[in-house]
């Protein structure tokens, strides 16, 4: 068990640009789910695979953002012109199945100046 | 809504047995109580779960009231490494996305030398 991967761990980039990152879940790991956590609170879930298959969205995923999972092994999560208010930790987890307890990453800690 | 509360933060000597309460008084009966901590700059990390039971396990124990609308989270000799922000999450079985691991803020934990 070599844990969830996730990177970069930190990424400053500009207003406007776009940036993507990576998830690499635990290999058996059916389950992908995306969350974003801001200064103080809980992280908040964000989006989740089964699979290849992305089975649902919060509404806090604007048309900005978009996650794959093109062979249901890693995914990425890319944010088309970012904002300020997307500086955020971007945590990436993974379970085996419905039941069962999830495994986080570290995060990527985005910074948008 | 918040499906669970608990208090902002917490003390406890180093040593000492640490206890984390929780409310959680519209629990159904197919939703089970899981505990996650998060030291500072990680991912949240699994610490423990149930249904009805109580539960120990190699990090804490779990105590759920009789009519399941509040529990505790034991850590039974707490260390400085214990220093975290402790969630207490309501989840139902199959849960995932938005009906799998919501976050409120959680319970920061300080463990005083």
């Amino acid at each position: 068990d070599t844990g969830v991967s996730q990177d970069p761990r930190h990424k400053i980039t500009k207003r406007g640009q776009n940036v993507t990152f990576r998830c690499d879940p635990i290999s058996e790991h059916n389950r992908l789910y995306w969350y974003r956590q801001t200064l103080g609170q809980g992280p908040e879930f964000l989006t989740y695979f089964q699979n290849e298959a992305q089975l649902e969205k919060s509404r806090l995923l604007s048309d900005r953002f978009s996650a794959e999972r093109p062979k249901g092994s890693f995914s990425t999560l890319e944010i088309q012109r970012t904002e300020q208010g997307d500086s955020a930790m971007y945590l990436c987890a993974s379970s085996l199945g419905a039941n069962d307890r999830y495994t986080f990453g570290s995060g990527t800690r985005l910074t948008v100046v | 809504d918040a499906k669970t509360t608990q208090p902002t933060s917490m003390d406890c000597a180093e040593g000492r047995a640490a206890n984390l309460p929780c409310n959680h008084s519209t629990i159904s009966g197919n939703e089970y109580v899981y505990w996650y901590r998060q030291i500072h700059s990680q991912g949240p990390q699994y610490i423990i779960h149930g249904l009805k039971n109580n539960e120990t396990n190699e990090m804490a124990s779990l105590i759920i009231t009789e009519d399941r609308k509040s529990s505790t989270l034991i850590l039974p000799h707490a260390t400085l490494r214990d220093t975290a922000v402790y969630y207490c999450i309501v989840r139902a079985a199959g849960g995932g996305g938005a009906d799998g691991l919501t976050f409120g803020k959680g319970t920061h934990l300080i463990i005083q030398p």
